[in-house]
């Protein structure tokens, strides 16, 4: 099946510091999807990208699908308390009735206040 | 918007009971599906559906069953639980040729 690599697994910053993490798929996708859990909720979308070389922005989170179709990044910057929680990177090789999302692991960010 | 609704939001089982854990979608989505998390794992793929009538299996499905009778309703039930079923579930939608999921707020369960 596929993998998908998360890094780093956790991470602790100050507020106002950017923050940057990546997945690594071992094969390609067509869509990656960042989201992000709050502690005792649901994961919620933060971002989707859906071509190779596509470079998103939402507010201050900045996503990119890499070239090679096999990484993308997530960048926070100017961290605030309220970007603590879990960051998942999702991956998809396909739409339609075979569309099945491979998750990353996820980081744990924690922003000293 | 209700989104995608979960119900209970905790419940802890003896080994061996049965439960089903519910979710509603009001979105219309065809494409339903069921994700536990664990500690280091991240979500796992239980059951999904890709539309009334039609479910398949997942990464992990053993010892759990779904049905799909409605396009908006897809339980998942587990007909005797075991400690290592002890996780958070999450139910999730999209539309047919949608790539984005949406999310329920997960069910916390507890097998003892």
């Amino acid at each position: 099946g596929q993998q998908l690599n998360q890094s780093p697994q956790s991470m602790f910053i100050q507020e106002g510091e950017d923050v940057s993490m990546n997945c690594t798929s071992s094969s390609i996708f067509n869509t990656w999807l960042w989201y992000k859990q709050d502690p005792g909720e649901g994961p919620v979308l933060l971002i989707a990208l859906y071509k190779a070389g596509e470079l998103t922005s939402n507010g201050r989170l900045t996503a990119q699908f890499g070239i090679t179709r096999k990484d993308s990044f997530l960048n926070i910057s100017a961290s605030i308390p309220s970007d603590v929680g879990i960051y998942f990177c999702a991956g998809s090789i396909s739409g339609g009735s075979n569309y099945k999302l491979t998750f990353g692991k996820g980081t744990l960010l924690t922003v000293n206040p | 918007n209700a989104g995608v609704t979960q119900t209970p939001k905790f419940q802890v089982l003896k080994t061996g009971q049965s439960m089903t854990l519910q979710c509603a979608q009001d979105m219309n989505h065809e494409y339903m599906s069921w994700y536990r998390q664990d500690p280091g794992m991240g979500l796992r793929l239980i059951h999904y559906s890709v539309g009334a009538g039609i479910t398949d299996q997942g990464e992990v499905p053993n010892g759990y069953n779904v049905s799909r009778s409605t396009t908006e309703d897809f339980p998942l039930r587990l007909l005797s639980a075991a400690p290592s079923q002890t996780s958070v579930y999450f139910c999730a939608s999209r539309t047919g040729g949608g790539n984005t999921i949406y999310f329920g707020e997960g069910s916390w369960l507890t097998v003892v």
